[in-house]
């Protein structure tokens, strides 16, 4: 069946840093990507996603990048800051508009 | 002017109620959504209803019933409570009907005892 894998499951980098999050997919009829942010106790809330005709999207300090052929996507944030701190969850959307999601990534970002 | 609210926040319960979670959007998305995220986090996708009719119902136990009276309603009643049922329910509604760009409800935090 349908399946994201999602790594790694916790991330701590020093503010500052980079980090980045990688998400593989299953489903070769996958079109659409997104990625959420979840703060502790909050809703997740969607922050960038991408369609499987675009190899790389950027928002500010964030970017997410497709490999179609390989079938996996990745979240990168730039110049981290503490209120970046939260949990990540990637996403994929089959032809069934199913959004199947990752196991989700605790990132820390250490002031 | 929340865009889609749950109600209650918290339910505390013990095995074998009954209870339901209500969910209301004012975004007129035509598409509503229940997902359920476990203790490990894990979000995952329960029904799916668009402008009152079911389009996506998961592998989810007979005792849980979603009902839609209308478009912004999408409410979810559980018969039979399990200490396994025990999770935050999520509401999500979109545009359209193609799962895309979900805006999440603030979560119903469900503990069975």
């Amino acid at each position: 069946g349908e399946n994201v894998e999602q790594h790694p499951s916790t991330l701590s980098v020093q503010e500052g840093d980079s980090a980045v999050i990688k998400c593989t997919y299953s489903d070769s009829a996958s079109n659409y990507f997104p990625w959420y942010k979840q703060e502790l106790g909050k809703r997740p809330q969607l922050i960038i996603d991408i369609r499987s005709n675009v190899g790389e999207k950027k928002d500010q300090r964030i970017a997410v990048t497709l490999n179609k052929t390989a079938k996996h996507f990745s979240l990168h944030i730039t110049e981290t800051q503490p209120e970046d701190s939260a949990v990540y969850f990637c996403a994929a959307k089959s032809g069934s508009y199913k959004l199947i999601f990752g196991s989700g990534t605790r990132l820390l970002v250490r002031p | 002017d929340t865009a889609v609210s749950q109600t209650p926040k918290y339910l505390v319960t013990q095995m074998g109620n009954d209870k339901s979670i209500k969910c209301e959007q004012n975004l007129g998305h035509d598409t509503m959504y229940w997902y359920k995220q476990d203790s490990k986090k894990f979000l995952k996708i329960m029904f799916s209803y668009n402008n009152k009719e079911l389009i996506i119902n998961e592998t989810v136990p007979n005792r849980f019933s979603p009902k839609s009276p209308d478009k912004a309603h999408l409410n979810l009643h559980i018969n039979s409570l399990e200490l396994g049922d025990s999770a935050v329910y999520f509401c999500a509604s979109s545009q359209g009907q193609r799962g895309e760009k979900l805006f999440f409800g603030s979560g119903t935090q469900l503990s069975v005892l």
